[in-house]
C-alpha cells in the first residue's frame, strides 16, 4: 500500500518569511495529493490540492509542487502570518481512495 | 449546503465495551471514509464506504467495522475496546468514487479507560 513520509515535523518561521513543507510516496499509481490543515480542536481544512498530470498549482501564498518521477510533492506558503500557525498533512491517493497522509508538520509562525 | 457532522462528540468507555459513531455526509455526497487521528500514529485510514460497500479498508483489526446506508450516513463501530482505540476519530465525505475534495467533520473524540 501507499507510505507517505513528511518533513519536517515542526517548524517555525518568522512572519513574513516563507515555508516549505516536504513530502515523499511510495506508490507510483497515486494520482492525488492533497494538503489539509488543521488548527487546534478543529478538523482538517483541504487547502490546496494536485494531481499527477500538473507540475503546479498555486493560490494566493500557497502553491504545491510535484515530482512525479522522484515521487515527492511539496508545500509552499510565502508570506507567513500567524493565523497559518497549525498543523499540516501531506496526503496521497490513487483517485481519492485508500487515502494515506503524511505524520504532519506543525508549523508555528512568529509575530 | 450542511457540512459532515459525526455523532457524538465525544464518548468515554470502559475496556471491553463496544461502541458505534455516526457520519453524515455532506448533502449529495456518497462516498464516505473514516480516519483515527493519534497524536503518536498522526491520521491512519480505517475504511471507506461506497454505495452501501465497503470499497478499502486500511490496516486495522476486524474489531473495526463500518457499514454505509442507503441514504449515505455511515457507522464505525468497534467492539472489545481497548485503552490504545483512545482517539479522535473523524470521517470524511467526497462525492463520488474518484472525485477529489474530502470533506473532513468535526470528530468523535473517544476515551476509553
Amino acid at each position: 500500500g501507499e507510505n507517505v513520509e513528511q518533513h519536517p515535523s515542526t517548524l517555525s518561521v518568522q512572519e513574513g518569511d516563507s515555508a516549505v513543507i516536504k513530502c515523499t510516496y511510495s506508490d507510483s499509481a497515486s494520482n492525488y495529493f492533497p494538503w489539509y490543515k488543521q488548527e487546534l480542536g478543529k478538523r482538517p481544512q483541504l487547502i490546496i490540492d494536485i494531481r499527477s498530470n500538473v507540475g503546479e498549482k498555486k493560490d494566493q501564498r500557497i502553491a504545491v509542487t510535484l515530482n512525479k518521477t522522484a515521487k515527492h510533492f511539496s508545500l509552499h506558503i510565502t508570506e507567513t502570518q500567524p493565523e497559518d500557525s497549525a498543523v499540516y498533512f501531506c496526503a496521497a491517493s490513487y483517485n481519492n481512495n485508500d487515502m494515506r497522509f503524511g505524520a504532519g508538520t506543525r508549523l508555528t509562525v512568529k509575530p | 449546503k450542511a457540512g459532515v457532522t459525526q455523532t457524538p462528540r465525544y464518548l468515554i468507555k470502559t475496556r471491553g465495551q463496544q461502541v458505534t459513531l455516526s457520519c453524515s455526509p455532506i448533502s449529495g455526497h456518497r462516498s464516505v471514509s473514516w480516519y483515527q487521528q493519534t497524536p503518536g500514529q498522526g491520521l491512519q485510514f480505517l475504511f471507506e464506504y461506497f454505495s452501501e460497500t465497503q470499497r478499502n479498508k486500511g490496516n486495522f483489526p476486524g474489531r473495526f467495522s463500518g457499514r454505509q446506508f442507503s441514504n449515505s450516513r455511515s457507522e464505525m463501530n468497534v467492539s472489545t475496546l481497548e485503552l490504545g482505540d483512545s482517539a479522535l476519530y473523524l470521517c470524511a465525505s467526497s462525492l463520488d468514487r474518484g472525485s477529489a475534495e474530502q470533506y473532513f467533520g468535526p470528530g468523535t473524540r473517544l476515551t476509553v479507560t
